[in-house]
């Protein structure tokens, strides 16, 4: 699976949108993105998935570049239960054990 | 309801002593996991089981055990091999179909003393 490349940590202000950008400059053309999140102390939560095209559902907008090497997640109205980290995550359906592989991810701080 | 359970939430044990961490899920998913996540850092996957009676190792199985005799249950031994136990250990599931989603257990911390 592809590497990537997320910002440590970002703030914003409550009721704002959320950014969150990952690079994935190797990605391959069957691997898709993922994007999961993990408030403190539970377990990850799925938000959403792409391959190419851009993605929506009632949690979050996913932007996919026109050349797939990154990507971004969109929180339209940040609240503060949104604070928590953000892993973007690139994996091929084919992919053997199918298990994802995790990096450090952004810690998102939403400010009141 | 439908979810993934792991029990206790948190679990103290002596070094040297084996622990079995439970995980027991009613999605009716094949595949299930165990990560482990130490503090700031992502997660990491110690073994997998794709089908009843059948498991791999992930990529730090070294000091842990499974068994898969039930589909519904993936339960993880911690032995006294393992050099560095404490941590946060989830328990997964893999849906099947087009989104290939994992749904997570709300973990177990483990702290030996």
């Amino acid at each position: 699976d592809a590497k990537t490349t997320q910002p440590p940590s970002m703030d914003c202000a409550e009721g704002r949108a959320a950014n969150l950008p990952c690079n994935h400059s190797t990605i391959s053309g069957n691997e898709y993105v993922y994007w999961y999140r993990q408030i403190h102390s539970q377990g990850p939560q799925y938000i959403i998935h792409g391959l190419k095209n851009n993605e929506t559902n009632e949690m979050a907008s996913l932007i996919i570049t026109e050349d797939r090497k990154s990507s971004t997640l969109i929180l339209p109205h940040a609240t503060l239960r949104d604070t928590a980290v953000y892993y973007c995550i690139v994996r091929g359906m084919d992919t053997g054990r199918r298990a994802l592989t995790f990096g450090s991810g952004t810690r998102l701080q939403v400010q009141p | 309801d439908g979810g993934i359970t792991q029990s206790p939430k948190y679990l103290f044990r002596k070094e040297g002593q084996n622990v079995t961490l439970s995980c027991e899920q009613n999605l009716n998913h094949d595949a299930m996991y165990w990560y482990r996540q130490d503090p700031g850092q992502g997660l990491r996957l110690i073994y997998y089981s794709q089908i009843v009676n059948d498991f791999q190792k992930g990529d730090i199985a070294e000091g842990y055990s499974v068994s898969r005799e039930k589909k519904e249950s993936f339960p993880l031994t911690v032995t006294s091999a393992q050099k560095n136990p404490t941590a946060f250990y989830l328990c997964a599931t893999l849906a099947g179909g087009p989104v290939h989603e994992q749904f997570f257990g709300p973990g177990t911390r483990l702290t030996v003393l």
